[in-house]
């Protein structure tokens, strides 16, 4: 397997524009995170997902933010209008039964610059 | 508010040194701590840990998790500068798959 895929690896867009980050976990694994990465705050979890349902998205951090997992292959992380505030590396995580006995698995990520 | 801290921010040795990475945590639900190595881009899995005393070793890292005091050491020997990278810790909780993260630790090794 190739792991969790992420696309893009570096976007740079303008304060305003509409943002779309994309994940492909691992095949059979059931369960997906969102989380981004700052120097100030390090990694926070943002959403996940069970079995394509969002389970906890409390770490989205307002409105701008939306999450879409429509197949077990595939989610999108969104945001719209995107902000300076929003620059970031976004990780999208996959795992096997949560974290019961397994560690998530991680993309190499998206580094996101909103000038 | 769950939180898992971790010490020192950042550290600096030669190779050959050994050091030792804290993640103290303060959380409900306690289900299992987590190591990461972070290098250039994604975080790579090094161990999880569940039980207290326990030692998990892989090569010259090892690892062992305090339930009582709520603390967990990474010990490094024999130092390379492969090993230089951010070492994260996190935890995972009961009734959730969440898993909090602490900011790291950087660790340089210079030859």
């Amino acid at each position: 397997d190739a792991g969790v895929i992420q696309s893009p690896r570096h976007e740079v867009t303008e304060m305003g524009q509409e943002v779309t980050l994309r994940c492909k976990p691992i095949s059979g694994h059931d369960y997906l995170f969102w989380y981004r990465q700052t120097m100030m705050r390090g990694l926070e979890l943002l959403i996940y997902f069970n079995n394509n349902v969002p389970i906890d998205d409390s770490g989205m951090p307002e409105d701008r933010f939306s999450a879409k997992m429509p197949n077990a292959s595939f989610s999108t992380l969104k945001i719209q209008p995107s902000e300076p505030r929003d620059s970031a590396v976004y990780f999208c995580a996959s795992s096997f039964q949560g974290l019961m006995n397994t560690e998530a698995f991680f993309g190499q990520g998206t580094r996101l610059t909103v000038v | 508010e769950d939180k898992v801290v971790q010490s020192p921010l950042s550290l600096v040795v030669h190779e050959g040194d050994t050091v030792t990475l804290n993640c103290s945590y303060e959380v409900t639900n306690f289900r299992s701590l987590l190591w990461y190595k972070q290098e250039k881009k994604a975080p790579t899995f090094l161990f999880m840990l569940t039980s207290s005393g326990i030692e998990k070793k892989s090569g010259r890292l090892s690892s062992i998790l305090d339930k009582k005091e709520l603390f967990s050491i990474l010990n490094i020997t024999a130092t390379q500068t492969g090993d230089s990278a951010v070492y994260l810790c996190a935890v995972a909780l009961y009734n959730t798959d969440k898993l909090i993260f602490g900011t790291g630790t950087r660790l340089q090794v210079f030859p």
